[in-house]
């Protein structure tokens, strides 16, 4: 049971280049969400899925896009990076019913240079 | 979703119990009280939640005062591996329109010492 896998880990990107990062669970669950952390801080949403075909906004969602045309994948694109977007990013999932936990991926650091 | 205030930081000696505390006065009836910790920058890890009674795992205990408007985790027997940062989270239980979004502040980064 591989839970939350996030891929690439690490990635540099030039300034105006485009990315998509992948987040895929092997659980099952429902719901599905990208967050970004920066140094020092805490974690923000970007945005957020409730299932399949659906996403919605987060916290930060200005500068990326988001799909979830299969349950158990939710992409998070960057359509034209820019240095302040470097930051770690962070995939999760949950199951839809009642006070259930979310599961995390191991991040994906990203620099843009 | 009710706002929580942490310690910045707190140390621990190895073997000892952790107290981790955390205010959430505003916190409402629905709203409950989540532990998740991240060990060096890995990825967030759950650790304990409640609504008002106390909560005990294999991995720590939840103590949730009366008024709900503070909270511990307490880890019985701290070891090194517990340093991490750890992070008190309140939300509406269940989906609803929340959709188990989580809100993190800065957290409190606990240090244990050998």
């Amino acid at each position: 049971n591989a839970g939350v896998t996030q891929t690439p880990k690490f990635r540099v990107l030039k300034t105006g280049q485009s990315m998509t990062l992948l987040c895929a669970q092997d659980m099952n669950h429902e719901y599905m969400y990208w967050y970004r952390q920066d140094p020092g801080m805490g974690l923000r949403l970007i945005h957020y899925s409730v299932g399949e075909g659906t996403t919605a906004k987060g916290e930060v969602p200005d500068g990326y896009n988001v799909s979830r045309l299969k349950k158990q994948n939710f992409l998070l694109g960057l359509e034209s990076a820019a240095p302040s977007q470097t930051s770690v990013y962070f995939c999760a999932s949950r199951y839809y019913r009642g006070r259930s936990e979310a599961f995390f991926g191991q991040g994906t650091r990203l620099t843009v240079v | 979703d009710a706002k929580t205030t942490q310690p910045t930081s707190m140390d621990c000696a190895e073997g000892r119990a952790a107290n981790l505390p955390c205010n959430h006065s505003t916190i409402s009836g629905n709203e409950y009280v989540y532990w998740y910790r991240q060990i060096h920058s890995q990825g967030p890890q759950y650790i304990i939640h409640g609504l008002k009674n106390n909560e005990t795992n294999e991995m720590a205990s939840l103590i949730i005062t009366e008024d709900r408007k503070s909270s511990t985790l307490i880890l019985p027997h701290a070891t090194l591996r517990d340093t991490a940062v750890y992070y008190c989270i309140v939300r509406p239980g269940g989906g609803g329109t929340s959709y188990g979004k989580l809100t993190f502040g800065q957290g409190t980064i606990l240090t244990v010492h050998p």
